[in-house]
């Protein structure tokens, strides 16, 4: 089975720092997808970024972009420029190109001080 | 938003009641899911629906059961709850597709004393 590994349980940046947030994954296919999530205190589930494993361009949207080493089997998302909305729980997730469900990692709570 | 709701948004019950969650899409999405999130697990899959009364279970699917009868609902039933399930739950919808977003609804706090 898939697994999505968070090892950073909490995190902290100062305003307007930069800040990355590493995920690891075991699978052994080779096309899949990656997403993070944030989840503000709203609980709101919110889509950050999302790549495409066979795409070897990492995935970048405004303030937020991917690190993607396929063969090391990393994810991790780089926040530029971070802002105090920044501030949430992130979750790393995957999911099989042939597949509908989502594997989420435990996620990692950042903290951004002003 | 995505058009998806769920009800209710909070409850307590007791152990041994049986309990209903509801989650209802607007989207005409084919796939709907219910989540389960507690401190130190992420999110976990309980049962998804890839269709109208096509349900699959997921990874932690012992105690629940879910139903499907038309495409915009979807219902978690908790058929003697323990304090065990004590968590907050997710509806998300999604279309066919690897790569599409999974949308999600605002959750459920469910307490089983």
């Amino acid at each position: 089975a898939q697994t999505v590994t968070q090892s950073q349980p909490e995190m902290s940046v100062q305003e307007a720092e930069t800040v990355t947030l590493s995920c690891t994954y075991d699978t052994s296919e080779s096309d899949y997808y990656l997403f993070w999530y944030k989840q503000p205190p709203s609980r709101q589930m919110i889509l950050v970024i999302r790549q495409e494993a066979y795409k070897q361009q990492n995935a970048t949207e405004n303030r937020f972009s991917v690190n993607f080493q396929k063969a090391a089997k990393s994810f991790s998302l780089k926040i530029s420029d971070s802002q105090l909305g920044d501030a949430a729980m992130y979750f790393c997730a995957y999911r099989e190109t042939s597949g509908s469900r989502l594997t989420f990692g435990e996620g990692t709570q950042l903290t951004v001080n002003p | 938003d995505a058009g998806i709701t769920q009800s209710p948004r909070h409850k307590v019950t007791e152990t041994g009641t049986p309990v209903t969650l509801r989650c209802h899409q607007t989207e005409n999405h084919r796939y709907m899911y219910w989540y389960r999130q507690d401190p130190g697990h992420g999110l976990r899959l309980i049962h998804y629906s890839y269709g109208v009364k096509d349900t699959d279970k997921g990874e932690v699917s012992d105690g629940y059961s879910v139903s499907r009868s038309k495409t915009e609902d979807f219902l978690l039933t908790l058929e003697s709850a323990t304090s065990s399930q004590t968590s907050v739950y997710f509806c998300a919808i999604s279309g066919q597709g690897a790569g599409n977003e999974q949308f999600f609804g605002p959750g459920t706090r469910l307490t089983v004393l």
